[in-house]
C-alpha cells in the first residue's frame, strides 16, 4: 500500500530565505508525482508535475526533484515571499491510477 | 466549464439526514476523483471514476457513502444518515486522458470543495 509522508509538518522561515520541503513515498511504482498548493478554505492548485522518467521540473522560483528509486521528492522554493504562505501537498499517481496525497507541510513566511 | 465546479459550497445538516454533493468536472475530462479532507488532516481518497470503467470505490469509509457519475460527466456523492464525523470538506478533481493516465502525465484539477458540517 502506497504511503506518502511529508516532512516537516509545519515550517516558519523569514522572508527571502530559500527552503526545501520533503516528500517520501513507500512504493516506487509510480507514474508521476505532483506538488500542490492549498490556501486556507480553498481547493488545491497544481504547482509542478514530474513524470517518473524525469528528475526535476522548474517553474519560476519553484524547483521540484524526483528520485524514484529512493522514494523521495523535494520542492525547493527560492527567495521566499509572504505570498508563498500556504500548505504544500505532495501526491503520487500509482500504477493503479489512484492518487495518494501526503498530509502536507504548512508553510509560513515571516515578513 | 472553465474549471471543476462543486455544489453546494457549504452545507450544514442535522445528524441522520442524507446529503448530496455535486461535482461538475472540466468538459472532456474522463477521470474524476472524490477526496475528503477533515480539519487539519490530509486528503483521504474516496472514489475514482475513469470513463466507462467500473469505479474504484476502495476509499469509501462505509456503506453510507455512495457515488455515481452519469453520462461520464457530472458526479454525485451521497452520504446517508450523516454522522458528526462526516464533517469535512469534500473535494472533487478531474483529469483528461484515457485509462493510461501515466502516458500523458496529466495534471488533475480540483474544485473549491463542498464544506459539510453535521450538527
Amino acid at each position: 500500500k502506497q504511503e506518502v509522508t511529508q516532512i516537516p509538518a509545519a515550517l516558519s522561515v523569514p522572508e527571502g530565505e530559500n527552503l526545501v520541503l520533503n516528500c517520501s513515498f513507500t512504493d516506487s511504482a509510480i507514474y508521476n508525482l505532483q506538488w500542490f498548493r492549498q490556501d486556507p478554505g480553498k481547493g488545491l492548485t497544481s504547482l509542478l508535475l514530474i513524470q517518473s522518467s524525469q528528475r526535476e521540473q522548474t517553474s519560476g522560483r519553484l524547483n521540484a526533484s524526483l528520485d524514484k528509486s529512493s522514494g523521495r521528492s523535494t520542492l525547493y522554493i527560492a527567495a521566499s515571499q509572504p505570498g508563498d504562505s500556504a500548505t504544500y501537498l505532495c501526491a503520487v499517481l500509482s500504477y493503479y491510477d489512484k492518487i495518494i496525497f501526503g498530509k502536507g507541510t504548512r508553510l509560513h513566511i515571516l515578513p | 466549464g472553465a474549471g471543476v465546479s462543486q455544489s453546494p459550497s457549504n452545507k450544514v445538516t442535522e445528524k441522520g439526514k442524507d446529503v448530496e454533493l455535486r461535482c461538475d468536472p472540466i468538459s472532456g475530462h474522463t477521470a474524476l476523483y472524490w477526496y475528503r479532507q477533515s480539519l487539519g488532516q490530509g486528503l483521504e481518497f474516496l472514489i475514482y471514476f475513469q470513463g466507462n470503467s467500473a469505479p474504484d470505490k476502495s476509499g469509501l469509509p462505509s456503506d453510507r457513502f455512495s457515488a455515481e457519475r452519469t453520462g461520464g460527466s457530472v458526479s454525485t456523492l451521497t452520504i446517508q444518515r450523516t454522522q458528526q464525523e462526516d464533517s469535512a470538506v469534500y473535494l472533487c478533481a478531474s483529469s483528461s486522458g484515457t485509462g493510461l493516465l501515466y502516458l500523458s502525465g496529466n495534471t488533475i484539477y480540483f474544485g473549491e470543495g463542498s464544506w459539510l458540517t453535521v450538527v
